[in-house]
């Protein structure tokens, strides 16, 4: 049962662009989201979260949206830049995944073209 | 603080030897993870510690692994009898003592077994 899901797992965007990446989610007891970036042989990097209390969080180029009657969240990259290229997992926590251990999705694999 | 370490990064073993992998959390953090990600797939959690004590096992974590965490600083990972279906990328995560902490992950060991 994937209670995370990424359903793309590729996405090529040009340099300059936006990049929208989305994730699904199934448990409405999840209550934080997060967005980390993995490079080849490394481990994850975050990048940004948000609490259900929110709808949005900024962080320079990178918005996360969360929008919790869907379901859904998004994170947007503005301007990508070619160093954005990696695979981004999404991730949730909440009362019912368990003491506070996170369930990613399977990542989308962002390339940026320059 | 250089952030999460791990040790080694790479470990190739034959099948059926026992392999043990470190974990230096940052060192303010209490919290302690481990994680598998395997080809495709985002990270999965496996257990979790906070300070000294192992909080949560995930049914992953089959009776040929033991994780501790003697003095609540570094924490080992040992796996015993090592099978094929062992190989993939062992992250660990540390993170504070609060409900929506982030946790930060260290580069990972990518073990291979042969």
């Amino acid at each position: 049962d994937q209670q995370v899901k990424q359903n793309s797992p590729s996405l090529s965007v040009q340099e300059g662009r936006i990049s929208i990446l989305n994730c699904d989610y199934t448990n409405s007891m999840f209550d934080y989201f997060l967005w980390y970036k993995k490079y080849p042989a490394e481990g994850p990097t975050f990048l940004i979260s948000i609490s259900s209390i929110k709808d949005k969080n900024e962080d320079g180029r990178f918005t996360v949206f969360l929008n919790k009657s869907a379901k859904h969240l998004s994170l947007h990259i503005v301007p990508s830049q070619p160093g954005d290229s990696a695979v981004y997992f999404c991730a949730a926590s909440g009362p019912t995944s368990g003491t506070y251990k996170y369930i990613f999705g399977t990542g989308t694999r962002l390339k940026v073209l320059a | 603080d250089t952030g999460v370490s791990q040790d080694p990064r790479h470990k190739i073993t034959k099948r059926g030897q026992n392999v043990t992998f470190r974990c230096d959390p940052i060192s303010e953090h209490n919290r302690l993870y481990w994680y598998r990600q395997t080809l495709g797939q985002g990270p999965e959690f496996l257990t979790y510690f906070q300070n000294e004590a192992q909080l949560e096992k995930s049914r992953l974590l089959s009776d040929r692994f033991s994780a501790e965490r003697p003095k609540g600083s570094f924490s080992t990972l040992e796996i015993q009898r090592t099978e094929q279906g062992d190989s993939a990328m062992y992250l660990c995560a540390s993170s504070l003592v609060h409900s929506q902490e982030t946790q930060y992950f260290g580069p990972g060991t990518r073990l291979l077994v042969l």
